[in-house]
């Protein structure tokens, strides 16, 4: 089984500050998805990057596949209180299989 | 308003007593599946659904079963239910294409006693 691991585990800064989470593995991936999820809810899909070299951005988020795609970013920018929440990555092993690997999660807090 | 529903959202049961957690998508949705959440690991694939003729087994399926007979709803069911598997629980849905984006239901919180 392939895995996906996050860093950092927690990370809790003040509003306005950047940030990266990352999410690595020694595998490939077809693609990889970011999510977040808050309290009492399911996650919620931020992005999709199926390209090595890939960026998207949303609104201040970028995010980055690896080249060789066994690993990705999140950057956040000028971070805010609405951005707290556990940041998710999965990757889905083989195209068109649906299995998919979550990593362990960051839980970011963005202080007033 | 397009959603996945879960029931029961919390549950206390003890060891052994068959349960049976449903999942529900008002989406017409190809693709289903379940996973557990728990601290330190991730949530985890316990069995997905590419549509209602195909389920395959996810990486944690042992002690689970699932059922696909309709669409709509992938129900989860564990037989004899242990402590381990106390964990949140979390049904998904997709359209089952290229690069499927999935939609999570709120999740149902189970304590096997």
């Amino acid at each position: 089984t392939q895995l996906l691991e996050q860093s950092p585990q927690f990370l809790s800064i003040q509003e306005g500050e950047n940030l990266t989470v990352y999410c690595n593995s020694s595998s490939v991936f077809s693609s990889l998805q970011w999510y977040r999820q808050e309290p009492g809810e399911g996650p919620v899909l931020l992005v999709t990057v199926v390209t090595g070299g890939e960026v998207k951005k949303l609104k201040r988020l970028t995010f980055q596949f690896g080249d060789a795609r066994k690993d990705s970013s999140l950057h956040i920018t000028a971070a805010q209180p609405g951005d707290t929440g556990l940041y998710l990555c999965a990757g889905e092993e083989i195209y068109g299989t649906y299995k998919y690997i979550f990593g362990t999660g960051t839980r970011l807090k963005v202080l007033a | 308003e397009a959603q996945v529903t879960q029931n029961p959202r919390y549950l206390i049961t003890v060891t052994g007593k068959k349960l049976t957690v449903t999942c529900s998508q008002n989406m017409n949705h190809e693709y289903m599946s379940w996973y557990r959440q728990d601290p330190g690991l991730g949530l985890r694939q316990i069995y997905y659904s590419m549509n209602v003729e195909v389920t395959d087994k996810g990486d944690v399926p042992e002690g689970y079963k699932v059922s696909r007979k309709e669409k709509r709803n992938f129900p989860l069911i564990l037989e004899s239910p242990s402590p381990n598997q106390t964990s949140l629980y979390f049904c998904a849905s997709g359209r089952g294409e290229a690069y499927n984006e999935q939609f999570f239901g709120p999740g149902t919180r189970l304590t096997v006693l």
